[in-house]
């Protein structure tokens, strides 16, 4: 069984501020893992993902996460914040053998202040 | 191109009664899914299908049924409605190929209050 753990349920920072949102994982077969984002009153939208190969894997908006197999970790860092990054942030992951088993973790809700 | 599509937005249901989300895709996709989101618990699988005719239970698959008649649409149905069913109800689908099966596509969601 897989499970997900989001260590901070909220995060406030300062505009233009960096952060860090931390995720850690368990499973006793390999994983995919994936960062989700949810808008206020939206469904969720994938962020960015590690499939395997560089461990440090990039989205378009300037979001990164690094995959750290012996720490079962996959921490999702920004350096510098705005206002619009205002979200609940999901961390996931997926068993290489099972294409519609995703599991979530229970969100950090990330508050930006100006 | 829709995407994912779910109705209603929002339903009030009083105890014991029956109701069925929609959810409906446009984008050919194998896979489909249907979550609940409560606060302080993430997503949580009720159940899933990986084609036409094929459906299988997730985590929490109790008070739920599903059927997949056709690739577009997967309704979930809510058989006699408890307060404990109160959330809000996500439909996700993905690609069955090998480079779209890693990203579930998200409904905008059905916010559900059982009085």
């Amino acid at each position: 069984a897989q499970s997900v753990t989001q260590l901070d349920s909220q995060v406030p920072v300062f505009e233009e501020a960096p952060v860090e949102l931390r995720c850690n994982y368990s499973s006793s077969v390999s994983v995919y893992l994936f960062w989700y984002v949810q808008y206020p009153n939206q469904g969720l939208q994938l962020l960015l993902k590690y499939l395997s190969g560089s461990t440090l894997v990039e989205s378009i908006n300037g979001f990164e996460a690094e995959f750290n197999k012996s720490q079962t970790s996959f921490h999702l860092r920004k350096p510098s914040v705005h206002i619009s990054d205002t979200a609940e942030y999901f961390c996931a992951v997926r068993p290489y053998s099972s294409a519609s088993k995703i599991i979530f973790g229970s969100g950090t809700r990330l508050s930006i202040r100006p | 191109n829709a995407g994912v599509t779910q109705t209603p937005k929002f339903q009030v249901l009083k105890t014991g009664q029956s109701m069925t989300l929609q959810c409906a895709q446009d984008m050919n996709h194998e896979y489909m899914s249907w979550y609940r989101q409560d606060p302080g618990m993430g997503l949580r699988l009720i159940h899933y299908s990986v084609g036409a005719g094929i459906t299988d239970q997730g985590e929490v698959p109790n008070g739920y049924n599903v059927s997949r008649s056709t690739t577009e649409d997967f309704p979930l149905r809510l058989l006699s409605a408890a307060p404990s069913q109160t959330s809000v109800y996500f439909c996700a689908s993905s690609s069955g190929t090998s480079g779209g099966v890693f990203e579930q596509y998200f409904g905008p969601g059905t916010r559900l209050t059982v009085t």
